[in-house]
């Protein structure tokens, strides 16, 4: 199956710093790719929508200007947590339709772990 | 306002038994559903899915039954295996046809007892 691979898996920084996460597809190319956020026992958010070649395009109440999205190729999208702040630690997962025929079959990355502290 | 809602927690099955996970929907525009598994500190991995012109798609010891007039679908899992014991996301998605971001419940965590 297809496979999207994310870097960092855990990171732990400052508050008020940037923090960088990569989102590959290392089998096949997203035009598309979508970023999550899990809070402890909640469900799985989605925050924005990457897009090759094109700016993204955010949820109602996700702030642009903080979390900063580029879909630089047809494999690799980043998300940037700017001036970082301890309510911004969560789980960040990003995922990719792609594979079996399922027009909606989304492949997820194994997810980042961001603490700030 | 949550528009998939999962209602369990968490349910806990004998090993060998039948394992039920329901969802249910607000969004009438949802046309397309599907079901994850879920380790923790891991992301969601794709079990199955269902059209809305459907109402069963099987996969194994998987199967998806859909209600569309009740909103209400439903994960089987036939028989439970230990290494079913994780959290099961249920979302949905209004894409017509298209890839979109998916909205999900907040996950049922199941528990397969020997």
């Amino acid at each position: 199956g297809a496979v999207v691979s994310q870097h960092p898996s855990r990171v732990i920084c400052k508050s008020g710093t940037s923090v960088k996460i990569e989102c590959r597809s290392l089998d096949f190319q997203a035009t598309t790719m979508f970023w999550y956020r899990q809070f402890p026992k909640q469900s799985l958010m989605l925050m924005a929508t990457s897009n090759e070649g094109s700016k993204a395009t955010y949820e109602q109440g996700v702030e642009k200007d903080k979390f900063l999205i580029n879909h630089a190729s047809l494999t690799l999208s980043t998300l940037t947590v700017t001036s970082a702040h301890p309510e911004d630690s969560s789980f960040y997962i990003c995922s990719a339709p792609g594979g079996r025929a399922a027009y909606n079959e989304q492949f997820f990355g194994p997810g980042t772990r961001l603490t700030v502290l | 306002d949550q528009q998939v809602k999962q209602n369990s927690p968490s349910l806990s099955v004998q090993e060998g038994r039948i394992s039920i996970l329901n969802c249910d929907y607000t969004n009438s525009m949802f046309d397309y559903f599907l079901w994850y598994k879920k380790y923790p500190a891991e992301g969601p991995t794709f079990l199955i899915s269902i059209s809305s012109i459907k109402d069963k798609n099987e996969d194994g010891r998987f199967t998806v039954f859909l209600n569309k007039s009740a909103k209400h679908l439903s994960l089987h899992i036939v028989p439970s295996q230990p290494g079913d014991s994780a959290v099961y996301f249920c979302a949905a998605s209004d894409a017509g046809g298209g890839a979109d971001g998916l909205t999900f419940g907040k996950g049922t965590h199941l528990i397969i007892q020997p």
